[in-house]
């Protein structure tokens, strides 16, 4: 079967750096995205990764890597209004997202 | 800015009444989603369409059914709203071409069948 694991919960303090980590087993792969989502708001999107590697917008950055099924999201300098879930989702062979249970992080002062 | 609306934000039905929940973009999409999301479950696919009048079943498609009668607007439709159907009901859409066209959501309808 097809798979996205991610953590259920993480905790964080303002200003610091945190990495939510995605491990994928699916049929195939044709890219992977990664969506915010605040509590009773609808996701809206973030990034997209389909080669290795790293990508950064401001500061948040997403990577990955294919060989391992594996991505993560680094939000750095984090602020109050981070407090989300983040969700990964990943385009299989048959070109369908494919979405993870979502990470809810926590930012503490 | 892309613009999902979804009609209702919240709503109460009773089990067996006939539900319909709305969806319009303003973008011409050509695809259109609905997604219910449940806690610890992520979201899953009910339906979605790649133009008007026509539909796919997704990964959880029993109790529901779509209507696509124009571009901009989808339609989700509990036939007999059952207690099991209580959940977020989440509306999306993006453009055709490209696996790389990120989907746009609304802000969803919390639908409680009692």
């Amino acid at each position: 079967g097809q798979n996205i694991d991610q953590p259920t919960e993480m905790t964080a303090t303002e200003g610091a750096i945190v990495q939510i980590n995605c491990t994928y087993q699916t049929s195939g792969f044709n890219g992977l995205f990664w969506y915010q989502q605040h509590a009773g708001e609808a996701p809206t999107f973030l990034s997209y990764n389909v080669l290795d590697g790293l990508e950064e917008k401001g500061r948040f950055s997403s990577f990955l890597s294919r060989s391992k099924g594996y991505s993560y999201l680094l939000l750095k300098e984090l602020q109050m209004k981070d407090s989300a879930s983040y969700l990964c989702a990943v385009i299989d062979s048959n070109y369908q997202l494919i979405w993870g249970a979502g990470t809810k992080l926590i930012i503490k002062p | 800015d892309v613009k999902v609306t979804q009609s209702s934000r919240y709503l109460v039905k009773r089990t067996g009444e006939k539900v319909f929940l709305e969806c319009v973009q303003d973008m011409d999409h050509e695809n259109m989603f609905w997604y219910r999301q449940d806690p610890g479950l992520g979201l899953r696919l009910i339906y979605f369409s790649y133009d008007v009048k026509m539909k796919e079943k997704g990964d959880i498609p029993e109790g529901y059914s779509v209507s696509r009668e124009k571009k901009e607007r989808f339609s989700l439709i509990l036939e007999s709203a059952s207690t099991n159907q209580t959940s977020m009901y989440l509306c999306a859409s993006s453009f055709r071409q490209g696996v790389s066209q990120p989907q746009h959501f609304g802000d969803g309808t919390r639908l409680s069948i009692l």
